[in-house]
């Protein structure tokens, strides 16, 4: 099956920099991929869709300045938070879709980031 | 807009009994899908199911299968003979039928499976 890797795991950093986390599809082409971010018992909160050579789609509320998302290629796209602070220690999710179409999605493992 | 609302916050189930969640969504869409997610305490989300609306047939995976009633808006998960690997989070999501879209995730239902 279609597989979906984010790295790291986990990270932790401190108040005031920048951490980027990769989201890589193993064996197929992704034209879409999606960040989602989850805080402990909750559901899965959509930040930006991201569309390869084209600039993210950010949801409302979400800093386009703060979360700057990059697919430069079809089988990796980029989250990085920048001047990171506590409140943004969370678990971050990715899926790719695969085809033209994103009815079909497959999900990362989650990068669990911790802002000291 | 579209929402999708989960009314169990928590439910849990013996070996090998069977279990329903639910899930009841809102759209002005004709055509969509709908999903249940599993996601285990790995945190690895799971697709268990998926639905095309315009399908009156019930999809069904193994021991899972959904009761979709359209016109209730109502999407529902069965899981037969539960095993304690069927412990993890549910989330129900809709997405409309178009080219590209985005998921749209309820709360959730944490299920416990006892011994």
């Amino acid at each position: 099956g279609a597989v979906v890797s984010q790295h790291p795991s986990w990270v932790i950093c401190k108040s005031g920099t920048s951490v980027k986390i990769e989201c890589r599809s193993l064996d197929f082409q992704a034209t879409t991929m999606f960040w989602y971010r989850q805080f402990p018992k909750q559901s899965l909160m959509l930040m930006a869709t991201s569309n390869e050579g084209s600039k993210a789609t950010y949801e409302q509320g979400v800093e386009k300045d703060k979360f700057l998302i990059n697919h430069a290629s079809l089988t990796l796209s980029t989250l990085t938070v920048t001047s990171a602070h506590p409140e943004d220690s969370s678990f971050y999710i990715c899926s790719a879709s695969v085809g033209l179409t994103t009815d079909t999605q497959y999900f990362g493992p989650g990068t669990r980031l911790t802002v000291l | 807009a579209q929402t999708v609302t989960q009314s169990q916050p928590e439910m849990s189930v013996q070996e090998a009994e069977t279990v329903t969640l639910s899930c009841t969504y809102d759209t002005s869409e004709n055509n969509y899908y709908l999903f249940w997610y599993k996601q285990p305490p790995s945190r690895q989300m799971i697709l268990v199911i998926r639905q095309e609306a315009y399908k009156q047939q019930n999809a069904t995976e193994n021991r899972f299968s959904v009761n979709f009633q359209k016109a209730a808006k109502s999407f529902s998960l069965k899981i037969s003979d539960s095993q304690l690997g069927d412990t993890a989070m549910y989330f129900c999501a809709f997405m409309k039928h178009e080219y590209t879209d985005k998921l749209i995730f309820g709360t959730g239902t944490r299920l416990q499976v006892f011994p």
